[in-house]
């Protein structure tokens, strides 16, 4: 079974672009999570959207944003870069919402910004 | 709000001995908790998870951790580390009112002398 798969795998911005980070989540999966890692800040929560909604929400600025299409696949976006955007983003999906179900991760955006 | 510390940043250990990693959380009730596993360019891959139960929880990879309500922690063991465990360890706390969204602590980099 395929596992989570996370494109583009890597991306240069300047400083006051967006751009668009996609996540395809393992079929049969409902839940899509997003996390930001720095060597800074660690590994931060985005936000979690489950059947098209966002269910949970970091404490990030408006700028970040995602949304989920019906096929469970994922988007997050970030408007107006900033330098400190630079990260790892990752992706996990899940089966449920209950917290008990096994998280897998793929394995990551890295987004630089110039 | 609820937080994990892992206290040590790196960990220096010869192929064949023990391994302890430490992680103590901040939560009110009994939380969800997990040890993941990153290596370089890698996303995360879960080693085990502790819900409710036998405090004593085995993963994979030859990996166990115990939960110690009374001590908040959740250390993760293992009793010969291998070469190829050398990787940054993550542990990880859930809440079972917030979907699938995980706080984690900043990790313990672990190298392997030969």
């Amino acid at each position: 079974k395929a596992g989570v798969t996370q494109t583009p795998r890597y991306l240069i911005k300047t400083r006051g672009q967006q751009v668009t980070l996609s996540c395809s989540p393992i079929s049969g999966h409902r839940s899509v999570s997003w996390y930001q890692q720095t060597p800074g800040q660690g590994l931060q929560f985005l936000f979690e959207y489950f059947s098209e909604t966002q269910r949970n929400k970091g404490n990030f600025p408006g700028r970040f944003s995602g949304r989920q299409f019906s096929n469970s696949r994922s988007e997050m976006n970030v408007s107006t870069l900033e330098l400190g955007d630079s990260a790892l983003y990752l992706c996990a999906s899940s089966k449920g919402l209950a917290g008990e179900s096994e998280q897998f991760f793929g394995p990551g955006t890295r987004l630089t910004v110039l | 709000a609820q937080s994990v510390t892992q206290p040590d940043i790196h960990i220096t250990v010869s192929e064949g001995a023990s391994l302890e990693l430490r992680c103590n959380y901040s939560y009110g009730a009994t939380p969800y908790l997990f040890w993941y596993v990153q290596s370089p360019g890698q996303g995360l891959q879960l080693l085990l998870k502790y819900f409710s139960g036998d405090t004593l929880v085995q993963g994979i990879k030859g990996f166990e951790a115990e939960f110690k309500r009374s001590q908040s922690s959740f250390n993760l063991r293992k009793p010969s580390v291998h070469w190829s465990d050398a990787a940054e360890y993550f542990c990880a706390v859930g809440d079972s009112n917030a979907g699938n969204m995980l706080t984690f602590g900043g990790g313990t980099r672990l190298m392997v002398k030969p």
